[in-house]
C-alpha cells in the first residue's frame, strides 16, 4: 500500500520567516510528486517533481525531490499571512489512472 | 479555473437516506476522480473513472457507488447515508501524461 508522510502535521511561525515542510514517501512505481496548497477549499496546484536534485521555484516558494532517500521538501521565504494554508503532499504510482495518494497535510499559520 | 462544478455544495441529510453528489466537467477530460476529505485523514480515494461506464474503486469505496454515463458527469452515490460518511467531498479531473489533478470546490455532507 502507497504512503506518503508530511511533517510536521502543523507550524506556527511569523510573518518573514522560512519554512520547510517534508512529505516521505514509499509508494510502488513512483511516477511523480505533486504539492498542493488548500484554503478553506479546493486544493490548488502548486508544484510537480519527477527527477531528483532539480529545484522548481515558482516566487518565494520552492522544491526539491530526493528520489533516493524518498522525501521532497517544500521551502517558503519571507512568509506572508497569505502563506497560511494547509500543504499538501502527494505522490502519483504505478500508470493509469488510479489518482494520487495523499499525505494529511501541514497546517502553516503565519502570525503578523 | 479547470470548469468543474459540484452539487450540491452542502447537503444535510439523515441516516438510512439516499444521496448522490454530482461533478461536471468542461474540459473533456478523460479521467475523473471523487475524494472525501477527514480531519486527521486528509484526501482519500473512494472512486475513480477512466472513460465512459469505465470505473473502479479506491482506498475508501465501501458503502459508495460510481457512475459515469457521459464524459462530463460522475456521480456519486451513497445508497444508504451513515454518520461515518459526514465529509467534504471533493471531484477532480486529471491527465494521464502529468497525474496533476484539478479539484472541484467541494461538497459538504453532513449525515444525522
Amino acid at each position: 500500500e502507497d504512503k506518503v508522510v508530511q511533517s510536521p502535521l502543523s507550524l506556527v511561525v511569523h510573518e518573514g520567516d522560512t519554512v520547510t515542510l517534508n512529505c516521505s514517501y514509499e509508494v510502488t512505481n513512483f511516477r511523480s510528486l505533486l504539492w498542493y496548497k488548500q484554503e478553506k477549499k479546493a486544493p490548488t496546484f502548486l508544484f510537480m517533481l519527477t527527477s531528483s536534485g532539480i529545484e522548481k521555484k515558482s516566487g518565494r516558494l520552492s522544491s526539491i525531490l530526493d528520489k533516493k532517500e524518498l522525501f521532497s521538501i517544500l521551502n517558503i521565504t519571507a512568509t506572508q499571512t497569505g502563506d497560511s494554508a494547509v500543504y499538501l503532499c502527494a505522490v502519483r504510482s504505478g500508470g493509469g489512472a488510479d489518482g494520487l495518494t495523499f499525505g494529511k497535510g501541514t497546517h502553516l499559520i503565519i502570525q503578523p | 479555473d479547470a470548469g468543474i462544478t459540484q452539487s450540491p455544495r452542502h447537503k444535510v441529510t439523515e441516516t438510512g437516506t439516499p444521496v448522490t453528489l454530482r461533478c461536471h466537467q468542461t474540459e473533456n477530460h478523460r479521467y475523473m476522480y471523487w475524494y472525501r476529505q477527514d480531519p486527521g485523514h486528509g484526501l482519500r480515494l473512494i472512486h475513480y473513472s477512466y472513460g465512459v461506464k469505465d470505473t473502479d474503486k479506491g482506498e475508501v469505496s465501501d458503502g459508495y457507488s460510481v457512475s459515469r454515463s457521459k464524459t462530463e458527469d460522475f456521480l456519486l452515490t451513497l445508497e444508504s447515508a451513515t454518520s461515518s460518511q459526514t465529509s467534504v467531498y471533493f471531484c477532480a479531473i486529471g491527465t494521464y501524461d502529468t497525474g496533476e489533478l484539478f479539484f472541484g470546490e467541494g461538497s459538504r455532507l453532513t449525515v444525522l
